[in-house]
């Protein structure tokens, strides 16, 4: 079991530009979480898909937005990117509801440098 | 707001002394706490989880409601517990919608 994966691993846009950042949860996994880690900052949760629906948002504005298909894995898609928008992007999967644990299994990140 | 705080971002201790990590939240009802850490070219993943109440690799926490604290704790600090530590919380029942603190990078020396 390779765990989560995360694509692409580095990327470089510019402002204004969209981007789109793909995961795969772990397997027997089919709740995903995004996460926004900026230098020196802990990660701040941006939303969670399960069953292909968004179930919960942090306060990120609706620039932020995701996808999850039915073999559970998920994209972010962020548009009319800022500077601000510079950081380590993590994806982490769970068990959801039907068997909450608590354990968050992360994958290595995407980071995204905007220009 | 539901906050999670972590006072020191760097902490330094020597081999074989007793370290104490603190993490201190905001939240009027019941979290759920736990302690994520990173090392050194790995993923953050999960060292302990306020519910099972067990010890792992030699680190406990409890949980003081009165105080609102969650610190990590571990007697005889190695060099290979030298790491990045992140205090969590998830409101129970609430869909693992975990929130993070902004992380103590702990340096044990040799």
């Amino acid at each position: 079991d390779a765990g989560v994966t995360q694509s692409p691993t580095h990327l470089i846009k510019t402002r204004g530009q969209q981007v789109t950042l793909r995961c795969s949860p772990k397997s027997g996994h089919d709740t995903v979480s995004w996460y926004q880690q900026a230098l020196g900052q802990g990660p701040q949760f941006i939303f969670q898909y399960y069953e292909e629906e968004e179930r919960q948002r942090g306060n990120f504005p609706d620039r932020f937005s995701g996808h999850q298909f039915p073999n559970y894995s998920s994209e972010l898609n962020v548009n009319a990117l800022l500077l601000g928008d510079s950081a380590l992007y993590l994806c982490a999967s769970s068990t959801g509801l039907k068997s909450w644990t608590g354990e968050l299994f992360f994958g290595e990140g995407s980071r995204l440098t905007v220009l | 707001a539901q906050r999670v705080t972590q006072p020191e971002k760097l902490l330094s201790v020597f081999k074989g002394a007793p370290v104490e990590l603190k993490c201190n939240y905001s939240y009027s009802g019941s979290p759920e706490l736990f302690w994520y850490v990173q090392y050194s070219r790995q993923r953050l993943q999960l060292l302990l989880r306020h519910i099972s109440r067990e010890s792992i690799k030699g680190f406990t926490a409890d949980l003081n409601k009165g105080e609102t604290s969650f610190h990590l704790k571990k007697p005889f600090a190695q060099e290979e517990d030298s790491a990045m530590y992140y205090c969590a919380f998830s409101l129970r029942y609430n869909n693992n919608d975990m929130r993070f603190g902004a992380g103590t990078r702990l340096t044990v020396k040799p």
